[in-house]
Parts: structure tokens; sequence; C-alpha cells
């Protein structure tokens, strides 16, 4: 079983849709990031948790400690957000290297 | 703009060839990283660093060698390229707080 789970695999939603993919890991956690990479593009990270929730235009983080679990949520969803969204956690036991989530497929249509 | 820059940004190799992949961060990051990223495989670790004149090997080291000589460059180098080292190769830094950064890629062909 892969120490971050992400679901679901791929999401498709139409332009305005509100979104919502989850990520649940096994492991104990300093940070767990929210990465973005567009279809041929690079790596961008949207958001940093230890706690808590951040926000960031439409685009919400949450993380929940004790379950282990966070969501990104993506509000007023647009085109432009279709994207492989991945969740990755500093574990604690070895706090150098990410552990990358498998990813989620995201399209949004019009 | 600080950042993590890669170079070159793409690069097609004949088998046997070598070549060394730049990445350079301007943000005094102790960690620095590189992975592959192949269709269906998701990222994964080569190398990394954990501090200037320190390396260590991550999933898939197999085929190459990087080196740390100054904090801000990670140099990964490829001795004879092999066609299943076609991959697009990322380079990334982390920062004291976790914050992570990666640079646009490296596309590499090998023929």
């Amino acid at each position: 079983k892969n120490e971050v789970e992400q679901s679901p695999q791929n999401l498709t939603a139409q332009e305005g849709e509100f979104i919502t993919i989850n990520c649940s890991y096994s492991v104990g956690i300093s940070a767990l990031h929210w990465l973005q990479q567009h279809p041929g593009g690079g790596i961008v990270s949207l958001f940093m948790l230890s706690s808590g929730k951040k926000k960031h235009g439409r685009l919400i983080a949450t993380i929940n400690i004790q379950e282990k679990h966070s969501s990104l949520h993506i509000t007023a969803s647009h085109p432009r957000d279709s994207a492989v969204y991945i969740c990755a956690v500093f574990n604690t036991g070895t706090a150098s290297k990410l552990t990358f989530g498998t990813g989620t497929r995201l399209q949004v249509t019009l | 703009n600080a950042g993590v820059t890669q170079t070159p940004k793409f690069r097609v190799l004949k088998t046997g060839q070598s070549m060394t992949l730049l990445c350079a961060q301007d943000m005094n990051h102790e960690y620095m990283y590189w992975y592959r990223q192949d269709p269906g495989m998701g990222l994964r670790l080569i190398h990394y660093s954990v501090g200037e004149g320190t390396t260590a090997k991550g999933e898939v080291p197999d085929g190459y060698n990087v080196s740390r000589l100054k904090k801000q460059n990670f140099l990964l180098g490829l001795e004879s390229a092999a066609p299943s080292q076609t991959s697009v190769y990322f380079c990334a830094s982390r920062g004291a707080n976790y914050g992570y950064t990666f640079g646009s890629g490296t596309r590499l062909t090998v023929v």
C-alpha cells in the first residue's frame, strides 16, 4: 500500500463546478505539499501545509493531522485548472525527501 | 527572479554519449534533488543532496552520477546514455521550512 493515496485518479468537471481532491497518508509528516503540473509543463507547489487551512484565490487546501487527511478544493473551476494535482508529504522519518501520491488528473470542460 | 534554473531545457543524445544537466538555485537552500518523470510512473528520485559536498542515492540512481561542489549548484551526469534514460528530468530544492521549488524540467531523448 502506498504511503500517500489520492482520490480520485481522474476527474472531469464542467466549468464553474466545485472540485475536491483528497489525499490520505499513513505516516507521520512534517509538512504536506499540493503540486500542480499542466500537460507538458513544469511543477508548481500550490500550497505547503502543516496544519489548518490555506486559501489562494479560488484554491483552498485543508489538512487534518489527526485523521492524516488533506483536501484540495477548487471553487468556480475553469478550463485553465486542467492539470495533474499531486499530493506529496515530508515523512518525519525521512524528512529530507518527499513521498508523492499518484496524482489526480483534472479536466475542466466548457 | 529567485528560483531553480535547469539547463538545458531540451537535448537529444545518441546512445553511449555523455552529458551533464545543471541545476542552479539562488535561495540558499541546503537540500537539492534530481527526479525523472516518465509516463504513468510519476516522479522518481534519482539522487539528492542535503548540503554542499554531500550526495545520496534515491530510488533510481543507476546510470547517473551527481556532484554538489557548490551549494547553489547540483549537477546530474549521464556517463553513457541509454534509451531507457529518455525522460523528463526535474530538479528541485528545499528550504529550511519545507518550502519546495521545482525547476522547469529538461526533456531528454536518447536515440
